[in-house]
């Protein structure tokens, strides 16, 4: 699986959209970027994935460049349950396994 | 609602002594993974069942075993546990009508060896 780089700590005030990016410049044609987040002492929890296409779901949207090297997620308005890590994983989906970087720890401030 | 459940959601052994924690799952999906998650560090894959194969990662220790008796439950046994095992353990499963990555994962159980 690509490696993925993301910032370890991003700040966002509330209300305002919170735009987390992840480098995956060796990820190959038939891989996945998936986001995943995860709330303190829960299990962590899918947020969105795309090939080359942006997408958008209740939850955020995934910008992908043109290039594939790097994505955005956004979360349009943050709320302070918002707060949690940020996972970037890129996997080449169906039921391959999923390796963890380190995430972005997202804090909402009111 | 389908859903992962992790039992006990907290666990205390003493070091050495065998422990076992249990997963189940309503969403009837075939794949379910055990993942180990050390105080600030992202999760990490021990290993992982499609359907009745198992599929071990490399760096697991042979400390860890895991059984799956039915498509609901998977259990993750540590023969004997030593303090560097203390961690949250998280189980999840992937496929169904899914079946392109999304993992749903369940709450965790911590474990702390004594």
């Amino acid at each position: 699986d690509a490696k993925t780089t993301q910032p370890p700590s991003m700040d966002c005030a509330e209300g305002r959209a919170a735009n987390l990016p992840c480098n995956h410049s060796t990820i190959s044609g038939n891989e996945y970027v998936y986001w995943y987040r995860q709330i303190h002492s829960q299990g962590p929890q899918y947020i969105i994935h795309g090939l080359k296409n942006n997408e958008t779901n209740e939850m955020a949207s995934l910008i992908i460049t043109e290039d594939r090297k790097s994505s955005t997620l956004i979360l349009p308005h943050a709320t302070l349950r918002d707060t949690a890590v940020y996972y970037c994983i890129a996997g080449r989906g169906g039921n391959e396994k999923l390796t963890f970087g380190t995430g972005t720890r997202l804090t909402i401030i009111p | 609602d389908a859903m992962v459940i992790q039992n006990p959601r907290y666990q205390v052994t003493q070091f050495g002594k065998p422990v076992t924690l249990s997963c189940s799952q309503t969403l009837n999906h075939n794949v379910m993974y055990w993942y180990q998650q050390k105080s600030s560090q992202a999760p990490k894959l021990l290993f992982h069942y499609y359907d009745k194969d198992f599929n071990n990662e490399a760096d697991t220790p042979d400390n860890f075993q895991s059984r799956r008796p039915n498509t609901s439950f998977c259990f993750l046994d540590i023969r004997s546990p030593g303090l560097g095992d203390a961690a949250m353990y998280l189980c999840a499963t992937s496929g169904g009508l899914a079946g392109l990555g999304e993992q749903y994962f369940g709450p965790g159980t911590r474990l702390t060896v004594t």
